[in-house]
């Protein structure tokens, strides 16, 4: 059974790089096509797909935050990561790291981790 | 990237009542639609896919429809347990987009 483990720095400074890191147990992050993805979801808001990664490494990204977002996979350490510059009050949320079904990157994200909170404040 | 829009963005009904939540895409999806459902302080559960696939495990009182521009989700019997937020996201374009979200509580 895959599980999906967020880790990274509670709080950020305003203006820095929020950076956060997925961890893959109970399998191989690159065993099969899949797409893994970052949500957030800030305080009393909805969810936001962030972007996503393919287990070959191509990447796509939510337009609105293309410019200030790198998403990567390593598969050797069986994570993908996310970064996030030049970041202000309005990044605070929990991220959730999820990974695409089975059936293809089409028919939703199945697994998803805990999800770890982020606060933006100096 | 693709818009979706839910309806309600709230609603209220008993046990045992039947409910239906919409989302509509601001263009054509065909039928890749997915369904979630969100508790507090938990990451968010797959219900459908495909905008009408019910997940391994998930209650047959859930169900979809819909194709192009226009989905529901359907509870029929809410259950105790089924009182959370539900989104939409559209997964046709790379880009993939959620719902604002509908939450649904007890009346």
């Amino acid at each position: 059974q895959i599980q999906l483990q967020e880790s990274g720095p509670g709080l950020v400074e305003p203006s820095q790089t929020l950076s956060l890191t997925c961890t893959v147990s109970g399998g191989s992050i690159d065993s099969g096509s899949y797409y893994w993805s970052w949500v957030r979801q800030p305080a009393g808001g909805g969810l936001e797909w962030i972007g996503r990664v393919h287990t070959s490494g191509s990447t796509d990204y939510k337009s609105s935050l293309k410019s200030r977002v790198a998403i990567s996979i390593d598969t050797s350490k069986n994570q993908f990561s996310l970064k996030v510059s030049s970041v202000t009050a309005a990044d605070t949320a929990v991220y959730y790291c999820a990974r695409s079904t089975p059936r293809g990157s089409r028919y939703g994200m199945d697994v998803w981790g805990q999800g770890t909170t982020v606060s933006v404040s100096s | 990237d693709i818009q979706m829009t839910q309806s309600p963005s709230s609603l209220s009904a008993f046990v045992g009542d039947r409910v239906t939540i919409t989302c509509r895409a601001s263009q054509p999806i065909n039928i890749y639609l997915s369904w979630y459902q969100k508790k507090s302080g938990q990451a968010p559960k797959l219900l459908i896919h495909g905008a009408s696939s019910l997940v391994s495990g998930v209650p047959s009182r859930f169900s979809g429809g819909g194709s192009g521009t226009d989905f529901t989700l359907t509870i029929n019997g809410l259950q105790p347990d089924d009182f959370a937020t539900y989104y939409c996201q559209q997964s046709y374009s790379v880009l993939y987009t959620f719902g604002q979200g509908t939450r649904l509580d007890s009346k």
